[in-house]
This record gives structure tokens, sequence and C-alpha cells, in this order.
């Protein structure tokens, strides 16, 4: 079964600094999709960036980028110019590419990122 | 606004009785997930259906059932309620076979915040 840890349960970045949130993970699969979520104090869940596991260029998304080290088994998100809407908690998660396997997202267990002034 | 929609977006209810969550997925989307949030597991996925068929089970418990509906919107039925089931409930979904776009990714609604007491 494949396994997401966060090991950073809390982070806080100045607002303009840039912030990296850590993710690892544990797979036998070779090919996989990766995404971070952000979940504000709304609780909704919002998409911020997914990344293809046969693809070896690094995902971007406006400020959102990711280090994607598909050896090494890690998906860290770097937030640069940090705003005070980026204020939430950030969810890694997998999910299988496997033809006829079920497509669940697994999830880590969450950053909580604080954005102060 | 992912474009999923859940209702109701609270309930509280007591210990013993049975509850109905509902989803409608994005329009043109085949597959729907439910996941439960709480705090002492995190986010778990609970079962996906794809075009009215059952396609995957996670960690969901003989008292909660689902089903997805001819129009593709599903329903998440607790019953014989616990104080433990207190949890948000989240629907997500995913596959737009016509409309194009990453079949991979998962659009979660706002949740419904169950309340057991």
């Amino acid at each position: 079964a494949q396994t997401v840890t966060q090991s950073q349960p809390e982070m806080s970045v100045q607002e303009a600094e840039t912030v990296t949130l850590s993710c690892t993970y544990d797979t036998s699969e070779s090919d996989y999709y990766l995404f971070w979520y952000k979940q504000p104090p709304s609780r909704q869940m919002i998409l911020v960036i997914r990344q293809e596991a046969y693809k070896q260029q690094n995902a971007t998304e406006n400020r959102f980028s990711v280090n994607f080290q598909k050896a090494a088994k890690s998906f860290s998100l770097k937030i640069s110019d940090s705003q005070l809407g980026d204020a939430a908690m950030y969810f890694c998660a997998y999910r299988s590419a496997l033809t006829g396997t079920a497509s669940k997202l697994t999830f880590g267990t969450g950053t909580r990122l604080q954005v102060t002034l | 606004d992912s474009g999923v929609t859940q209702t109701p977006k609270h309930l509280i209810t007591a210990t013993g009785q049975r509850v109905t969550l509902r989803c409608s997925p994005r329009s043109g989307d085949l597959s729907v997930y439910w996941y439960q949030q709480s705090l002492d597991q995190g986010l778990q996925f609970l079962i996906q259906y794809y075009n009215g068929e059952e396609r995957a089970k996670g960690n969901i418990l003989e008292r909660f059932s689902a089903q997805q509906f001819p129009d593709l919107h599903s329903e998440l039925n607790l019953s014989s309620l616990e104080l433990g089931d207190s949890a948000l409930y989240f629907c997500a979904s995913s596959v737009r076979p016509l409309a194009g776009g990453p079949r991979d990714t998962q659009y979660f609604g706002p949740g419904t915040r169950l309340t057991v007491l």
C-alpha cells in the first residue's frame, strides 16, 4: 500500500518570502500522479498543483512550483512571494496511474502554513 | 468554485440516527469519490462510484453505504451513528471523457460537516 508522509506539521513564512513544504511517499509503482491540495479555514479542498510521475519536468502554477525527485520519492511544494491568502493547511496526495486500480487519493497528514506580516 | 455541490453543509444529529449526504459531481464527470476527514484519522477514502457502479471501497464501515444514480449524483448513507462518526465528509468527482481535461484529477465539493451528539 502507498503511504504519504508530511513531516512538518506547521510552517511559518513572512509575506512576500518563499517557503517550501516537504512531502515524501512510498510506492512500488512506477506510474502515478502526485498532487498538492490547499485547505483554507473555509475547509474547502482546493487543487494547487499536479505532477505526472513519468514527466521529469517539475510542474508550475503561477507562484506555486514543485520539486519532484522520483528516485528519492520526494515531492515538495514551493510557494514564492507568499501572500496572506496562502495561509491554509496543505495536503500532499498520491494516486496510482495503473489501469484497473482504484483511483483513490492517499493523503498525507498535512502541513499548516502561517503567513505573517 | 469546483463545480461539485454537496448538501447539506451542516448536519447535527443524535447517536443511533441515520442521515443521507448528497453530492452532485461536475457536469460530465462520471466518477464520484467519498472521503472522510476527522481529527484522529485525517483524510480517508471511503468509496468510489463510476457511472453508477461501485468501483472501489476503502475504509468504509458496514454501517455506511453509498450509491450513484442515473443522473450521476451520489448519496452517502450513514446509519446507527456514533460519536466517532462526527467528521467532515467530502465528495469529489473526476473523469470528463467528453469535455477533455486531465482524467486523473479529483475536484472536491465544499463538504458536509456532520456532528453526532
